[in-house]
């Protein structure tokens, strides 16, 4: 599987758009981008999923460049439930495993 | 999404006893589970994959007799900790899968075990 690099830690304010970068330049043409998150003694959350094509659900929009090296997670109005770390995973099938790097720890500000 | 769930949420025991986690998919038949371990300020880390009717897979370092990995049905797994010592208190988690291309994978809430 493609290695991620996601930054350690970031802020945003509530209320605000959480934009969580993730590079990916290893990516192969088959593979997708996976988004989980993990709220502090919970197991991970699904959040979205891509190939190519920019996706959107009720929880996030997951936004993929054209050459795939690289995508952001953007939580539109974050909110305190949001703080957690965020997983950036590349994955072939749904039914491989997951290879968990250290993730975004995302803080939500007051 | 899809519900997992996982049993116990916390176990307490002692030294040397053995522990068996449940983990079940509720709404989907799962092809294929993963049991994680994950330590204080840790990442995930995969212990085993099982696959529903044969042996489960064991990454590298896991001791595939002291976690006993059962995967009977399409629905059910279960992880047993055989004679449990305090380096393994940890948080083990489950995630189940449909299988195919760009599926889902979905998790379960966790267990934390405590070794005493």
């Amino acid at each position: 599987d493609a290695k991620t690099t996601q930054p350690p830690s970031m802020d945003c304010a509530e209320g605000r758009a959480a934009n969580l970068p993730c590079n990916h330049s290893t990516i192969s043409g088959n593979e997708y981008v996976y988004w989980y998150r993990q709220i502090h003694s919970q197991g991970p959350q699904y959040i979205i999923h891509g190939l190519k094509n920019n996706e959107t659900n009720e929880m996030a929009s997951l936004i993929i460049t054209e050459d795939r090296k690289s995508s952001t997670l953007i939580l539109p109005h974050a909110t305190l439930r949001d703080t957690a770390v965020y997983y950036c995973i590349i994955s072939n099938f749904g039914n491989e495993k997951l290879t968990f790097g250290t993730g975004t720890r995302l803080t939500i500000i007051p | 999404g899809a519900v997992v769930s996982q049993h116990p949420s916390r176990v307490i025991c002692k030294s040397g006893t053995s522990v068996k986690i449940e983990c079940r998919s509720l709404d989907f038949q799962a092809t294929t589970m993963f049991w994680y371990r994950q330590f204080p300020k840790k990442s995930l880390m995969l212990m085993a994959t099982s696959n529903e009717g044969s042996k489960a897979t064991y990454e590298q370092g896991v001791e595939k007799d002291k976690f006993l990995i059962n995967h009977a049905s399409l629905t059910l797994s279960t992880l047993t900790v055989t004679s449990a010592h305090p380096e393994d208190s940890s948080f083990y988690i489950c995630s189940a899968a449909e299988g195919g291309r760009g599926n889902e994978q979905f998790f379960g809430p966790g267990t934390r075990l405590t070794v005493l």
